[in-house]
């Protein structure tokens, strides 16, 4: 009975460069959730998806980010030209439908690291 | 503009003592907060919650305190056991929402045997 798996669990880009990240939710769990939490600071909210639909995306920058949660396969977080302010981890959550914040299951977290 | 603020990054505390950690929040919309753990290289679990009609949430060893005028709320671990070494970080959301939770920074607790 896996968790919710995020990979890479550690990824090294140069300035310029994408980044895709990937997490696959609970078993029978639809609905996925992108946090990201800079250096020293606390977990920031940044996508909402169901399968196929973007629920919420207010937290996430406007511009060089995009994140898919399709009918087949994981979620997916891609970050284009990334910049050295995108190093960060990266915890992707998810719940079997919109459920409260106390039965969110995270991730291990992707380490996004760029030179 | 931090919503919810733990001011403490980290705690030491002897085994079998009681451990506090405090967290306070500004924004007057949040009616929902929570706890989580965190080890490292692993993600955050939720330990306790508690909702704003409520002033205090008691789970075995783990019990959150709520003041809402001061805008405040506590963990309390009694017994701390050296297990309880992690990160933790306090959480706020309105509605219970899991895409509107707002975390605070966290505070390292390292309970000493």
């Amino acid at each position: 009975n896996a968790g919710v798996m995020q990979n890479p669990r550690h990824l090294v880009r140069r300035r310029g460069q994408e980044a895709r990240l990937r997490c696959s939710p609970m078993k029978g769990h639809s609905h996925v959730y992108w946090y990201r939490q800079l250096p020293e600071e606390g977990l920031k909210f940044m996508v909402y998806l169901q399968k196929e639909n973007i629920i919420d995306e207010s937290g996430m920058p406007k511009e060089r980010f995009s994140a898919e949660f399709p009918k087949e396969g994981p979620s997916i977080l891609r970050i284009q030209q990334v910049v050295r302010g995108d190093s960060a981890a990266y915890f992707c959550a998810s719940s079997r439908k919109s459920s409260g914040a106390n039965v969110l299951t995270f991730g291990a977290g992707s380490r996004l690291t760029v030179l | 503009d931090q919503q919810v603020k733990q001011n403490s990054p980290s705690l030491s505390v002897q085994e079998g003592r009681i451990s506090i950690l405090n967290c306070d929040y500004t924004n007057s919309m949040f009616d929902y907060f929570l706890w989580y753990k965190k080890y490292p290289a692993e993600g955050p679990t939720f330990l306790i919650s508690i909702s704003s009609i409520k002033d205090k949430n008691e789970d075995g060893r783990f019990t959150v305190f709520l003041n809402k005028s001061a805008k405040h709320l506590s963990l309390h671990i009694v017994p701390s056991q050296p297990g309880d070494s992690a990160v933790y970080f306090c959480a706020a959301s309105v509605d219970n929402a899991g895409n509107m939770l707002t975390f605070g920074g966290g505070t390292r607790l390292m309970v000493k045997p």
